[in-house]
């Protein structure tokens, strides 16, 4: 069974940086669109950003420009990098899986998310 | 950008039939992808592709995606199905993934 396990979450500053991994179980991931997905705390599900099993990216409209979304498909791991990091960035950050490699598809699979709070 | 709306909350009575809609515009030329999202928990999808059910999701789950609205539909509803209920889409003109507001399914 597939499991994806996020790690690096914490307190943050505001103007600080985030560094985020998720870790695949299972010899699939390099064939798979993965993606970040937040939750702020009450609120609905928020897209982040997109990466295709080759590597081309996508971003959300407010995270574009200070986030990077990166893959290492040797060692199984989705990685989110964010700078300048923002009060309204505080949120479950979810790693999750498209089914196929296409962006149209779904997510089949999620992490348990890893918390970031921003805040001084 | 596109628009995903959804109502905030819908209430059904335990064997009932329950309907939340997703409306976007032209939404039927779009892949509709429906999570479910218990107090807690992670998303679960329940349907892919407008009408697909993952495996191990029940029978009880389906689709449908027509003109401006898509429906998840889940019959004979039981206690266990109350939970917040997300639309997807990719939207292929911005290169977006776009998710509407939730709907919040109480069972009464």
């Amino acid at each position: 069974e597939v499991q994806l396990v996020e790690s690096g979450g914490g307190l943050e500053q505001p103007g600080g940086s985030l560094s985020l991994s998720c870790a695949a179980s299972g010899s699939t991931f390099s064939s798979h669109a993965m993606s970040w997905v937040r939750q702020a705390p009450g609120k609905g599900l928020e897209w982040v950003s997109v990466i295709s099993s080759g590597g081309i990216t996508h971003y959300a409209d407010s995270v574009k420009g200070r986030s990077t979304i990166s893959r290492d498909n040797f060692k199984n791991t989705l990685y989110l990098q964010m700078n300048s990091l923002r009060v309204e960035d505080t949120a479950l950050y979810y790693c999750a899986r498209y089914s196929g490699n296409s962006f149209s598809g779904g997510f089949d699979i999620w992490g348990q998310g890893t918390m970031v709070t921003v805040s001084s | 950008s596109y628009v995903l709306t959804q109502p905030p909350s819908v209430s059904v009575a335990p064997g009932k039939t329950a309907s939340i809609t997703c409306g976007g515009n032209n939404i039927a030329s779009k892949s509709v992808h429906w999570y479910q999202q218990r107090p807690g928990q992670a998303p679960v999808l329940v349907i892919y592709y407008d009408n697909d059910r993952p495996s191990g999701i029940p029978e009880r789950f389906s689709g449908s995606n027509s003109g401006n609205t898509a429906t998840l539909t889940i019959s004979r509803v039981e206690a266990g199905d109350e939970a917040d209920y997300y639309c997807q889409v990719w939207d292929s003109s911005s290169d977006h993934v776009v998710f509407g507001g939730g709907t919040k399914l109480t069972v009464l």
